[in-house]
């Protein structure tokens, strides 16, 4: 089945504690990103990979990291979590994205608790 | 920037009534647009999309035109169903296309 999977799907964490989200997708997608989903603000797009090693800031970075060594993955690491970063985080992934034409398939989205 | 209007929530319907959910858009090219759907505890996923102006993307009983004129694309559905109860986003990606820029979402609860 085709699918983006995330892990984990609810974490609790306190103030300052690293922390790493996994993501992903078997249908040999080249992009993926990561949104934060917030009420009354919508997604809002983290960073995002056009390819393996090829990643940028989306329009809310400040306070994560991502990387792509592997097509299929595609983490997110809050190094310091702070009580801001409180969101449900989805990440998706889409064949690409060149012409905007394509669709973007979510993961069940990952619950965050920063204390 | 890019940016997508849609109308504040909660919308509360019964059974077999019509819907509306208005959408408008600010882009600087010619974006292609999509309306994506969130059932309760899930991700998203597309529900319909429209890549060019006078398009109509259709599914599931849903509808939505591209409308250039009015920089919109509302969706509609003839008889919603409590099924249909779930948030609805708006969404638009420009043809150099590195991003979806995602409306607030609007939640739609269908009553029996």
């Amino acid at each position: 089945e085709a699918q983006v999977t995330q892990n984990p799907r609810y974490l609790i964490t306190v103030t300052g504690k690293k922390l790493t989200v996994t993501c992903s997708q078997n249908m040999n997608h080249e992009y993926m990103s990561w949104y934060r989903q917030d009420p009354g603000l919508g997604l809002r797009q983290i960073y995002y990979s056009m390819n393996v090693e090829v990643t940028d800031k989306g329009d809310v970075p400040e306070g994560y990291k991502v990387s792509r060594k592997e097509k299929r993955n595609f983490p997110l690491i809050l190094e310091s979590p702070s009580p801001n970063q409180t969101s449900l985080y989805f990440c998706a992934s889409s064949l690409s994205l060149v012409g905007g034409q394509e669709t973007q398939y979510f993961g069940p989205g990952t619950r965050l608790l920063v204390l | 920037g890019n940016s997508v209007t849609q109308m504040e929530g909660p919308v509360t319907l019964s059974e077999e009534a019509f819907l509306t959910i208005n959408c408008t858009y600010t882009a600087t090219g010619y974006p292609s647009l999509f309306w994506y759907v969130q059932y309760p505890g899930e991700g998203l996923q597309l529900l319909l999309k429209a890549t060019k102006a006078d398009d109509k993307g259709s599914n599931k009983g849903f509808e939505a035109t591209y409308r250039k004129e009015t920089t919109s694309f509302h969706l509609e559905k003839g008889s919603v169903q409590v099924s249909d109860s779930a948030v609805y986003f708006c969404a638009l990606s420009e043809n150099s296309g590195y991003a979806l820029n995602f409306g607030k979402g609007t939640s739609l609860l269908v009553t029996p």
